[in-house]
């Protein structure tokens, strides 16, 4: 079965520091993943997709994902933290067994404190 | 462009009545989906659509119903509401091979 792990409820930063929210991933097949960013009473945004190629992605707001399939991580990072960047972080995969759904994370909560 | 549109923001129930949660996508994406975000659960998948027509369940669809008679809205409604389904409600669509959701802002909703 497809999942996906972020295993820290919180990363706490500085501002200013690099930042990293982990993401492990199981999926039969070639995985299509995803990073999301939920800010207070707002919808999920969409930030940034791995579908295949380079494994670094680039995507909003200055954040990058780095795939890495022996590890089957997906890393998300930005080398330097803003406050702005506060929020709750949702990784996801494809369903392989229904491409057009997303198996979502339990989400980490990202505090850059000033 | 509006996007995904999600009425109401907030409800408060009580317990048995029932009420329908609505969602309008003007993009359109054949696929639309409900999830329901509780605190430290992530998003967990309530029913989702591939077209107007067409409703399946995802995994926790119990107590819940679908309709999909148009592409762009996918009702989600509520029978003898609970305390249980107290959360916050996320209504979303993607277009063909899901490279990526579009959310609403979503609907607080809480059962006393």
């Amino acid at each position: 079965a497809q999942s996906v792990a972020q295993p820290e409820d919180q990363v706490n930063v500085a501002e200013g520091n690099p930042l990293t929210v982990k993401c492990t991933y199981s999926v039969s097949g070639n995985p299509y993943l995803f990073w999301y960013v939920q800010y207070p009473n707002r919808g999920l945004q969409f930030l940034l997709k791995y579908i295949t190629g380079d494994n670094l992605v680039k995507g909003s707001y200055g954040f990058e994902a780095e795939f890495n399939k022996s590890q089957t991580s997906f890393h998300l990072k930005k080398p330097s933290a803003l406050v702005s960047d506060s929020a709750l972080y949702f990784c996801a995969v494809r369903d392989a067994d229904s491409s057009y759904k997303l198996i979502f994370g339990s989400g980490t909560r990202l505090l850059v404190r000033p | 462009n509006a996007g995904v549109t999600q009425t109401p923001k907030f409800r408060i129930l009580k317990i048995g009545q029932s009420m329908t949660l609505q969602c309008t996508q003007d993009m359109n994406h054949n696929y639309m989906y409900w999830y329901r975000q509780d605190p430290g659960m992530g998003l967990k998948l309530i029913y989702y659509s591939v077209g107007a027509g067409i409703t399946d369940k995802g995994e926790v669809p119990n107590g819940y119903n679908v309709s999909r008679s148009t592409t762009e809205d996918f009702p989600l409604r509520l029978e003898l509401a609970a305390p249980s389904q107290t959360s916050v409600y996320f209504c979303a669509s993607s277009d063909v091979g899901a490279y990526g959701y579009t959310f609403g802002s979503g609907t607080r909703l809480t059962v006393v």
